[in-house]
Formats: structure tokens, C-alpha cells, sequence
């Protein structure tokens, strides 16, 4: 059964820094990796996926890296705006299923 | 292009009631995917139809049932509505496999 493992569970950084989100998977045999963001009782936004044969995708200020022999994803954000703040997903897509982390709040303060 | 549409947002109904939650996909898109969310549990999987027939089904009890119609439209029906079905349910279009596109959801409460 895949699980996957989102650390930490919340970070607040001051403005303009750059940060590291991690997920973890257990199951490395995945179809692709996706990122959301997710505003509070709204939808998921689709940020960047991740196909199993690449290794990164970037858009914009975000960069998602993939290690699917280590079971783990990276979520990069540059010059961190009061914006960005949100719970970031990761999911894991295998077999037409989607197994997703609990998510990181992240707080960005002014 | 038009996104993802969830109706209706918001849904009160009390126990033992059953409810029907409609999802429109992107155009093109056959895979429709539904998940529940609540804070305790975070985001489950519950089904996944393409081109009308069930693909996968997650681990949830049989009083929560799907369909897809031939325009790739899809319904959820929860029968017997209990408590802990209180939830943020959401659903999700894609080509076959590909990147996952969310609706805003419908927030169900049960009372």
C-alpha cells in the first residue's frame, strides 16, 4: 500500500526567503508526481507534476525534483511572497489511483 | 477553456438522507477521479471512472457509489448519510493518467 509522507507539517518563514518542502513516498514504481496548492476550503491547484522519467520541473518560482529510487519529491520555492502561504500537496499517481500527503502550511509573514 | 465544475458548493442534509454530487469535467478529459477530505483523515481516495466504467475504487463502504455518463460527466451518490460523511468532497479530471485538475468541491454537513 503506498503511503506518502509530507515533512514538515507547517513552516512560517519571513518574507522573501527560500524554502524546501519534502514528500516521501514508500512505493517507488509511480506513473507521476504532482504538486497542488490548496487554499482554505477551496480546490487543489495544479502546480507542477512530474512525469516518473523526469527528474525536475520548474514554472516560475517553483522547482520540483523527483528521486523515485529514494522514494522522494522536492518542492523549491524562491523568494518566498506573503501569497504563497497555503497547504502544499504532494500525490502520487500509479494504476489510475492518486495517494496523497497530509500536505505543509506554510506561512509567509510579511 | 472551462474547468473543473462541482455542484452544488455547499449540501446540509441530516442522517439517514441520501445525496447526489454532480461533477462537469474539463472538455476532452474521459478520467473523472473523486476524493473525500476532512482535517482528521486529510484527502482519501474514493473512485475513479473513465470512458463510463470504474477503474479503480478506494477503501470506503458501499453507501458511496459513482457513475460516468457518455459526456464523461460523473455523479456521486452517498446513501444513509452518517455523521463522519461530513466532508469536503472533491473531484478531479484528466486525460488517461495525466495531470489532475480539481474542482472547488461541495462541502457536505450531515446534522
Amino acid at each position: 500500500k503506498q503511503e506518502v509522507t509530507q515533512i514538515p507539517a507547517a513552516l512560517s518563514v519571513p518574507e522573501g526567503e527560500n524554502l524546501v518542502l519534502n514528500c516521501s513516498f514508500t512505493d517507488s514504481a509511480i506513473y507521476n508526481l504532482q504538486w497542488f496548492r490548496q487554499d482554505p476550503g477551496k480546490g487543489l491547484t495544479s502546480l507542477l507534476l512530474i512525469q516518473s522519467s523526469q527528474r525536475e520541473q520548474t514554472s516560475g518560482r517553483l522547482n520540483a525534483s523527483l528521486d523515485k529510487s529514494s522514494g522522494r519529491s522536492t518542492l523549491y520555492i524562491a523568494a518566498s511572497q506573503p501569497g504563497d502561504s497555503a497547504t502544499y500537496l504532494c500525490a502520487v499517481r500509479k494504476a489510475g489511483k492518486s495517494t496523497f500527503g497530509d500536505g505543509t502550511t506554510l506561512t509567509v509573514k510579511p | 477553456k472551462a474547468g473543473v465544475t462541482q455542484t452544488p458548493r455547499y449540501l446540509i442534509k441530516t442522517r439517514g438522507q441520501q445525496v447526489t454530487l454532480s461533477c462537469s469535467p474539463i472538455s476532452g478529459h474521459r478520467s473523472v477521479s473523486w476524493y473525500q477530505q476532512t482535517p482528521g483523515q486529510g484527502l482519501q481516495f474514493l473512485f475513479e471512472y473513465f470512458s463510463e466504467t470504474q477503474r479503480n475504487k478506494g477503501n470506503f463502504p458501499g453507501r458511496f457509489s459513482g457513475r460516468q455518463f457518455s459526456n464523461s460527466r460523473s455523479e456521486m451518490n452517498v446513501s444513509t448519510l452518517e455523521l463522519g460523511d461530513s466532508a469536503l468532497y472533491l473531484c478531479a479530471s484528466s486525460v488517461q493518467d495525466g495531470e489532475l485538475f480539481f474542482g472547488s468541491g461541495t462541502q457536505l454537513s450531515v446534522l
